[in-house]
């Protein structure tokens, strides 16, 4: 079991450069999600995916896009990159019909825009 | 503004010692609560849970405690040793289950 996977692990774009940082995941999970991670601020949901063909917005959505392609990869779009958008971004995936509604990550892709 | 603190960005203790790491948070509505750890370079890894019926829930050298009335938890390592030193995150949901509130994370470093 791979778990959730995570490419590209590092990216360098300038400024209004589109990319798209993909997310797989193995373990058959309904739900997953997208976080961005800033010095300070810990992590903060940018989207999510409760399962297969559904998304909502989580606190900081602005900017972004994502696809539920299908029960395994989430993908996650900037259409045109900011400064701002510099950050880690996890994805991670969660049963959510379990007792325990832990979530399991992926390693992070590092994003810098310049 | 952030629903779940943590006000102590780090923490150095001694092998062996006890580890106290704090959360606050500020929506009485939240029922449920996690730890999670995480190393550098990688994702954080699920720790340990707690629902808000309880008060406490312990697995090996890890207990969370739960003090609703003051919405304050806190995370024991009991001992601590050295393979704890990582960045400590603790979670919070509301009865959505889909969403989760991070602190900002208290960076653990247990001394040798």
């Amino acid at each position: 079991n791979a778990g959730v996977t995570q490419t590209p692990k590092f990216q360098v774009l300038k400024t209004g450069q589109s990319m798209t940082l993909q997310c797989a995941q193995d373990m058959n999970h309904n739900s997953m999600y997208w976080y961005r991670q800033d010095p300070g601020m810990g992590l903060r949901l940018i989207y999510y995916s409760a399962s297969e063909g559904t998304t909502d917005k989580g606190e900081v959505p602005n900017g972004y896009n994502v696809s539920r392609l299908n029960k395994r990869e989430f993908s996650l779009r900037l259409e045109s990159a900011a400064p701002s958008q510099t950050s880690v971004y996890f994805c991670a995936s969660s049963e959510s019909d379990r007792v325990i509604y832990e979530q399991y990550f992926g390693p992070g892709t590092r994003l810098t825009v310049t | 503004d952030q629903q779940v603190k943590q006000n102590s960005p780090s923490l150095s203790v001694q092998e062996g010692r006890i580890s106290i790491l704090n959360c606050d948070y500020t929506n009485s509505m939240f029922d449920y609560f996690l730890w999670y750890k995480k190393y550098p370079a990688e994702g954080p890894t699920f720790l340990i849970s707690i629902s808000s019926i309880k008060d406490k829930n312990e697995d090996g050298r890890f207990t969370v405690f739960l003090n609703k009335s003051a919405k304050h938890l806190s995370l024991h390592i009991v001992p601590s040793q050295p393979g704890d030193s990582a960045v400590y995150f603790c979670a919070a949901s509301l009865n959505n289950f889909n969403k989760f509130y991070f602190g900002s994370g208290t960076k653990l470093n247990v001394k040798p």
